[in-house]
């Protein structure tokens, strides 16, 4: 694994179903987060975590919940999928607290609510 | 609140050309401004990193300014090339409690004719 790996690139799901979307990164970064970008609306944050055990909610957490048990993962969860959350969901990662951190991203999961 | 835009949204041009897109924010308070490029279907490369300190940053073809006071970023690319066509995005980092939330623009789909 070099950098970050989401899984899976992509799926279709039927409303209604259970989705977790995993991510992981090997770069030993603190804070991770959890973009969706729609066509008209660009990438919005969804969850973010500052560092392991904590977690924070972003522009559009509804629907979604995450959680990161340790510092290399940080998987989305859908509850119960909707068709509105069709879209392709991005991973990002940066190494903390700091102004010159650097943003890493994902290639992106793109998903499929029917 | 932080807001992002990004003039033009859509641009063609001839192969050798210097360009410059331009990427404008609201709140001047900013740990970071970053460039990144989007291939179609894939996911986000980083570019530049400009710290709110900085007022430039060069790689290769590529020079991002910040104008902090101004509200603006601009990123120049010279000689363009048709392996420049993508997306471009700037993502800003804002200072303070909401540090974790990055902010980003709708993008600028450059096309770069051979």
């Amino acid at each position: 694994i070099a950098g970050i790996t989401q899984a899976p690139t992509s799926q279709i799901l039927a409303a209604g179903r259970r989705m977790t979307l995993r991510c992981t990164q090997d770069m030993r970064h603190n804070a991770m987060y959890w973009y969706r970008q729609d066509l008209g609306l660009g990438l919005r944050l969804i969850h973010y975590s500052n560092t392991a055990g904590t977690t924070g909610k972003g522009e559009v957490p509804d629907g979604y919940s995450v959680s990161r048990a340790n510092t290399d993962d940080f998987p989305l969860t859908l509850a119960s999928a909707v068709p509105s959350q069709t879209s392709v969901y991005f991973c990002a990662s940066s190494p903390g607290h700091h102004s010159n951190t650097e943003a890493f991203f994902g290639q992106g999961t793109r998903l499929t609510v029917v | 609140k932080q807001e992002v835009t990004q003039i033009p949204a859509a641009l063609s041009v001839p192969e050798g050309e210097n360009l410059v897109l331009n990427c404008s924010f609201t709140d001047s308070a900013i740990y970071n401004l970053q460039w990144f490029r989007q291939d179609p279907g894939k996911g986000l490369t980083s570019l530049l990193l400009i710290q709110s300190s900085q007022r430039e940053q060069t790689s290769g073809r590529l020079n991002a300014s910040l104008d902090k006071s101004s509200g603006r970023s601009t990123l120049y690319i010279a000689a363009s090339q048709p392996g420049d066509s993508a997306t471009y995005l700037c993502a800003v980092r804002p200072g303070g409690t909401s540090y974790d939330k990055v902010i980003f623009g709708p993008g600028t789909s450059l096309s770069v004719i051979p």
